[in-house]
């Protein structure tokens, strides 16, 4: 079956670092990708991991292990801003995309 | 245009009337995916267009769902006769292609079935 498994919630400080960590199961795959959708909002893109490695773009970095199917998206210098959902997704061999059941971030003063 | 726009931004219908939901793509972009958003839950893949074909329409949850695509622009999404079940936010997004990593999404038809 094709699927990607998150943690449901996660809560750190302002300043922290957090991690999020997504799973997958897929026949067919083509890479990660990283959203971040604010309540009411539209999903935005934040990163993209076609290679095994990490990709760095300002407090964001994603990493990604073809070989574990896995992958996790770091945050740095946490914001009160960064309290959204992430969600991960894959570029599946029919080229849609998967997406996983998001993670609420909830970034705390 | 600047961004991927959608319309309308809600809709407020009776259960078994049709609806017709509106996106208008980054001009350019030949890929366009629909999704629908339950209130808190994640994106659940409805279909894609390459151009103005749609290699793959599996995740249209019955037959009530089409979806059409001209010019490689304009899409919309029709629903008919409307369950409850059908409310749920609609997105739209585009990509320069399919397989791309970075998809743009429109801001969302908020659909409510009475």
């Amino acid at each position: 079956g094709q699927s990607l498994e998150q943690p449901s919630e996660v809560t750190a400080v302002e300043g922290a670092i957090v991690q999020i960590n997504c799973t997958y199961q897929t026949s067919g795959f083509y890479g990660l990708s990283w959203y971040q959708q604010h309540d009411g909002g539209a999903p935005t893109f934040l990163s993209y991991n076609a290679l095994d490695g990490l990709e760095e773009t300002g407090r964001f970095s994603s990493f990604l292990s073809r070989s574990d199917s896995y992958g996790y998206l770091l945050l740095q210098e946490l914001q009160m801003k960064d309290s959204a959902s992430y969600f991960c997704a894959y570029t599946s061999g029919t080229y849609k995309y998967i997406f996983g059941t998001g993670t609420r971030l909830k970034v705390l003063a | 245009g600047a961004g991927v726009s959608q319309s309308p931004s809600n809709k407020v219908t009776e259960k078994g009337k049709d609806v017709e939901l509106r996106c208008d793509p980054i001009s350019g972009h030949t890929a366009l995916y629909w999704y629908r958003q339950r209130l808190g839950q994640g994106l659940e893949f409805l279909i894609y267009f390459q151009g103005n074909s749609a290699p793959d329409k599996s995740g249209l949850p019955s037959d009530r769902f089409s979806a059409e695509r001209t010019g490689e622009s304009v899409s919309t999404l029709t629903i008919q006769r409307t369950q409850q079940e059908d409310s749920a936010v609609y997105l739209c997004a585009s990509s320069l292609k399919v397989r791309e990593g970075t998809q743009y999404f429109g801001p969302g038809t908020r659909l409510t079935v009475l």
